[in-house]
Order: structure tokens, then sequence, then C-alpha cells
């Protein structure tokens, strides 16, 4: 199984800051790397699709990149509405998620 | 409105059985792969097992490989998971998720129910 190391776990930030999450994964996975926000009482959410790619009616705050094993996902200007928990999610093979980084406000 | 929704959560016993239905609507569910993935109460995201759109591909997590069974009925516009030898470690919320590739897997969910809960205890 591949695996996905997710860091950081937890991350406090303040609102207008630029907030990076990593992930990295077990062996090569090309750019088969989603990330997803889950709030919580709520379902995930697809933000990127493809490691780089927004999902429609996302805002552009949100991006991802990276390729290979290692990947990166960055909101530009923290907002309050963006405290929730993230995951990375690799598809090469089968599903498997990140542990999850959860985001508060300082 | 694109919408999945989820039945059939509860309080089964160890070694128990229990079927998940996920009801779609708002779009042409014959032609989208489906998924169901899991949340262990506090924890992260678990993908569960995977349904092509004709339903002539499978996957499972091992976890819960021969012990649970995905099937859909497009024609009902409906997905189903049949839970058997129910575990404690099976406890979770079971979301329904749809591929957004509508084309073949691409294994990323664009499409969430809310989620039923299932609790395994004796």
């Amino acid at each position: 199984d591949i695996q996905m190391t997710q860091s950081p776990s937890s991350l406090s930030a303040s609102v207008g800051d630029r907030v990076t999450i990593t992930c990295q994964a077990s062996q090569d996975i090309s750019n088969y790397l989603n990330w997803y926000q889950q709030k919580p009482g709520k379902a995930p959410k697809l933000l990127i699709y493809d490691a780089s790619n927004l999902e429609t009616g996302v805002p552009s705050r949100f991006s991802g990149s990276g390729s290979g094993t290692d990947f990166t996902f960055t909101i530009s200007s923290l907002q309050p509405e963006d405290i929730a928990t993230y995951y990375c999610q690799q598809y090469d093979n089968l599903p498997t998620f990140g542990q999850g980084t959860r985001l508060e406000i300082k | 409105e694109v919408q999945l929704v989820e039945s059939g959560g509860g309080l089964v016993q160890p070694g128990g059985s229990l079927r998940l239905s996920c009801a779609a609507s708002g779009f042409t569910f014959s032609s989208y792969e489906m998924n169901w993935v899991r949340q262990a109460p506090g924890k992260g995201l678990e993908w569960v097992s995977y349904i092509s759109s004709s339903g002539s591909t499978i996957y499972y997590a091992d976890s819960v490989k021969g012990r649970f069974t995905i099937s859909r009925d497009n024609a009902k516009n409906s997905l189903y998971l049949q839970m058997n030898s129910l575990r404690a470690e099976d406890t979770a919320v079971y979301y329904c998720a749809r591929d957004r590739s509508g084309y073949g897997a691409s294994f990323a969910f664009d499409i969430w129910g809310q989620g039923t809960m299932v609790t395994v205890s004796s």
C-alpha cells in the first residue's frame, strides 16, 4: 500500500497568513494527488485534483503543486471560513488518505 | 441539485450485518463511478470500496475484503454496501462519494453524501 505522510498534523495561523501543508508519498505517484477540506460534522469537499487543478467553484486562494512523491497545498491568504481539517489523497493505486492537518485560527 | 443521500446506518452487534443505501439525484447516475468512504469517530478518512458505472469493475480496501459487497442499481439511481461479519473497528460514518470523472475512475471524489453512522457494539 502507498502511505501518505501529511504534515503538520495541526497548524495555527492568523487571518491573512499564507498557509502551507505538505504531503509525501511512500513511492512515486506522478500527479495522482487530491486535496480535500472537511469542516466539523460535514462531509469532505474536493478542492484540488491531479495535484494542481482547482475544482470548479473553489476560491483561487487555494492551490496545489508537486509531483512524484512530494506535494504542497497552499492557502495564499487565510480566511476565517478556511478553518477545517485538510486531507491529501493519492490514487496511483487504490486510494489512500493522509492523516489530516487540523487548521486553526491564531 | 446534485445530491447523494445515505441511509441504513444504525447499531449492530459484532458479527452482524447491515446494508447501506445511497440515493442519487440531479445527475446521470449510470454514467458515474461511485465509492464508499468511511471515517471512524475522531479519525481520518478511509476509502472502502469502488464500483464502475456499469458495475463490472469493483475494488475493496483490504480491511473489508471478503466481508463487504458493493453494488448498484442504475435503474433506481442507487448505490449499496452490504456489510457482513461486522467488527468494532468498522464503527464509522459511511459516506457515498461520486467520482468526478464520468468516464473511468479518477478517484477524485467531487460529490459526497451527508454520511450515515454505523456503530458495531454489543
